[in-house]
């Protein structure tokens, strides 16, 4: 099976811009989560969707949003870029909740 | 805030050594998951074990874990090389809704030939 895959894996952005990162899932997985990774704050959880619907979300500003298609595919939108929005931007999809999470390339979205 | 706390942060051994690295959590678990990255890339699945599990092997891995302590163990044997990368655990919590992982700062692990 193909991995997951993350597009695009480099973005360079200006601050007051929007980005939207997509991930595709390994075929068959439903649950899309989203990371932010920082040298600051660690790997920290954005938020979680299961067939279309998001089950959870970390404490992040409204600025950053998602969504899942009914193939399973998500987006993540960031609006408004700021400075501290320059990471790592990860997803993983598992099978089911409590099943491992298989983790994509990551987005590296730079702010300038 | 994260809820996984690893120690230690950096480990530098040599090769043919042994490596582990300990993680603490805060709350009641589902399972425990261990990962590694290398040098800012994406995370690669090591080992998932449940809360009632209390040891898990795969290959030179070695995994331990005790909720009574709310802590888990990752014992690398025979350290290669290639096994160079920063190490995290990562908890599901019991009322966690949805995919949801707090993952710990990590562990630099240095492996020199």
């Amino acid at each position: 099976k193909a991995g997951v895959t993350q597009t695009p894996r480099y973005l360079i952005k200006t601050r007051g811009q929007q980005v939207t990162l997509s991930c595709s899932p390994i075929s068959g997985h439903r649950s899309v989560s989203w990371y932010q990774q920082t040298p600051g704050q660690g790997l920290q959880f954005l938020f979680e969707y299961f067939s279309e619907t998001q089950r959870n979300k970390g404490n992040f500003p409204g600025r950053f949003s998602g969504r899942q298609f009914s193939n399973s595919r998500s987006e993540m939108n960031v609006s408004t870029l700021e400075l501290g929005d320059s990471a790592l931007y990860l997803c993983a999809s598992s099978l089911v909740q409590g099943a491992e999470q298989f983790f994509g390339p990551g987005t590296r979205l730079t702010v300038l | 805030s994260q809820q996984g706390e690893e120690d230690p942060q950096a480990l530098s051994i040599q090769e043919g050594e042994n490596a582990t690295m300990n993680c603490s959590y805060k709350t009641s678990i589902n399972n425990l998951q261990w990962y590694r990255q290398n040098s800012g890339r994406g995370l690669v699945h090591l080992i998932l074990i449940r809360s009632n599990e209390r040891e898990k092997h795969s290959g030179r891995l070695r995994v331990t874990l005790d909720t009574s302590k709310k802590s888990s163990s990752l014992l690398i044997t025979a350290s290669r090389a290639a096994d160079t990368a920063s190490y995290f655990c990562a908890t599901d919590g019991v009322y966690n809704q949805g995919g949801k992982l707090i993952f710990g700062q990590g562990t630099e692990l240095s492996v020199k030939p």
